[in-house]
């Protein structure tokens, strides 16, 4: 079965600066899509950035970009010039057949 | 474009009675899911359904949860009984369609329900 793992549960970041959010996932897949996901305190579910497993080239979305490593089975998220409204849960998820997301991890941006 | 759209945002029950969500999905997607997100936990699926039919439900406790879909557009996830480990948000998510290119993957979620069982 497919595990997705996000080994930190919090991190935090300095406004401006940029921070890195890691994931693993375990497949034997080889076709297959990877997505961030963002949780407000609202509670809504918004896709960040997304990946299709079968290109080399990271996705890349404004301040938002990915270093999918396909071998290593990563696909992290880096968060350039951070922002106040970017503090939330943010979910890695994986899917193949459904919908699989890691454990989140809780970003914090501090003034 | 109207997103996905659920109702009630929160309800409180006490345990044994029973309780019902609706979502309604984005305009034309024919996928809708229901997740369940524990506190501290990521979402896990439910249930899927592909138009009015159900194509995933694996992880669906039937002894006590159902959900319907039955004009392929509103879906109703009902508990009963519930039970104090029901307290979770559930989350209904909708997409174009499955399998394909990555567009017709990608799920769009609701703002979600917020369940607290006494």
């Amino acid at each position: 079965a497919q595990t997705v793992t996000q080994s930190q549960p919090e991190m935090s970041v300095q406004e401006a600066e940029t921070v890195t959010l890691s994931c693993t996932y375990d497949t034997s897949e080889s076709d297959y899509y990877l997505f961030w996901y963002k949780q407000p305190p609202s509670r809504q579910m918004i896709l960040v950035i997304r990946q299709e497993a079968y290109k080399q080239q990271n996705a890349t979305e404004n301040r938002f970009s990915v270093n999918f490593q396909k071998a290593a089975k990563s696909f992290s998220l880096k968060i350039s010039d951070s922002q106040l409204g970017d503090a939330a849960m943010y979910f890695c998820a994986y899917k193949g057949g459904k919908l699989i997301f890691g454990q989140g991890t809780e970003l914090s941006v501090k003034p | 474009e109207a997103g996905v759209a659920q109702s009630p945002r929160y309800k409180i029950i006490e345990k044994r009675q029973s309780v019902a969500f609706w979502c309604n999905p984005i305009s034309g997607h024919a996928t809708l899911y229901w997740y369940q997100q524990i506190l501290g936990q990521g979402p896990k699926l439910l249930i899927q359904f592909q138009n009015n039919g159900v194509v995933d439900d694996s992880q669906l406790p039937k002894d006590r949860f159902s959900a319907e879909r039955l004009k392929g557009v509103d879906s109703t996830l009902k508990i009963q009984p519930a039970k104090l480990e029901d307290s979770a948000v559930y989350l209904c998510a909708s997409s174009f369609g499955q399998g394909g290119v990555l567009a017709k993957n990608i799920q769009y979620f609701g703002a979600g329900t917020r369940l607290s069982v006494l």
